[in-house]
């Protein structure tokens, strides 16, 4: 059975600090791994990773695939009260059409 | 464009009772799918199509049916609701079945079923 997990699941730290969040994964056929932010709402879209080694960045936000120990972390830096949120970790099962297998999440609380 | 957009915002149910969440997407997208979300969890695909006319499958699809007679509308009934299925629901699309880079999430319906 496909399996995604994040740790950890709560992380409470200071304005200005870096944090690493990590997401794990056993799929049976691997297509991509994608990370969300999820504030009050929907999900919205952060990283699609597919190939091991390659950092994807967007600002302080940036993330890693190792397809060889079947990970991924997404690292933010010098975060502000605005990243307080669940980020979400998801596997595409190459099986079918664009399935997503979720994380639990990381809720992520940054305080002033 | 106003994107995918799902109705009801909220919903309480009793156990027993049938409803439809509807979603409704602008963008001409083949893909849409069903997602439940549960406290303390990631999300769980319920049932997805990839284009008018055809459905199948995710991984918790009991209790749940679907059907795609238009490209821009995806509703997922259900039959008999349970307290189990108290979740919030999210209804997602994208422009094809490969690229869930560009898949849009709706605002979401949060259901209790009493």
């Amino acid at each position: 059975e496909d399996k995604v997990v994040q740790s950890p699941l709560s992380l409470v730290v200071h304005e200005g600090d870096t944090v690493t969040l990590n997401c794990s994964y056993e799929v049976t056929n691997f297509r991509s791994l994608l990370w969300y932010k999820q504030e009050k709402k929907a999900p919205t879209f952060l990283f699609m990773l597919t190939s091991s080694g390659i950092e994807k960045k967007s600002g302080r936000l940036s993330s890693i695939l190792d397809k060889k120990e079947l990970f991924s972390i997404l690292n933010i830096t010098a975060t502000q009260t605005g990243d307080s949120a669940v980020y979400l970790c998801a596997v595409e099962d190459g099986e079918g059409a664009q399935k997503l297998v979720f994380g639990q999440g990381t809720r992520l609380t940054i305080n002033p | 464009n106003a994107g995918v957009t799902q109705t009801p915002k909220f919903q309480v149910l009793k156990t027993g009772q049938s409803m439809t969440l509807q979603c409704a997407q602008d963008m001409n997208h083949e893909y849409m799918s069903w997602y439940r979300q549960d406290p303390g969890m990631g999300l769980r695909l319920i049932h997805y199509s990839v284009g008018a006319g055809i459905t199948d499958q995710g991984e918790v699809p009991n209790g749940y049916n679907v059907s795609r007679s238009t490209t821009e509308d995806f509703p997922l009934r259900l039959l008999s609701a349970a307290p189990s299925q108290t979740s919030v629901y999210f209804c997602a699309s994208s422009r094809t079945s490969g690229r869930v880079d560009t898949q849009y999430f709706g605002p979401g319906t949060r259901l209790t079923v009493l």
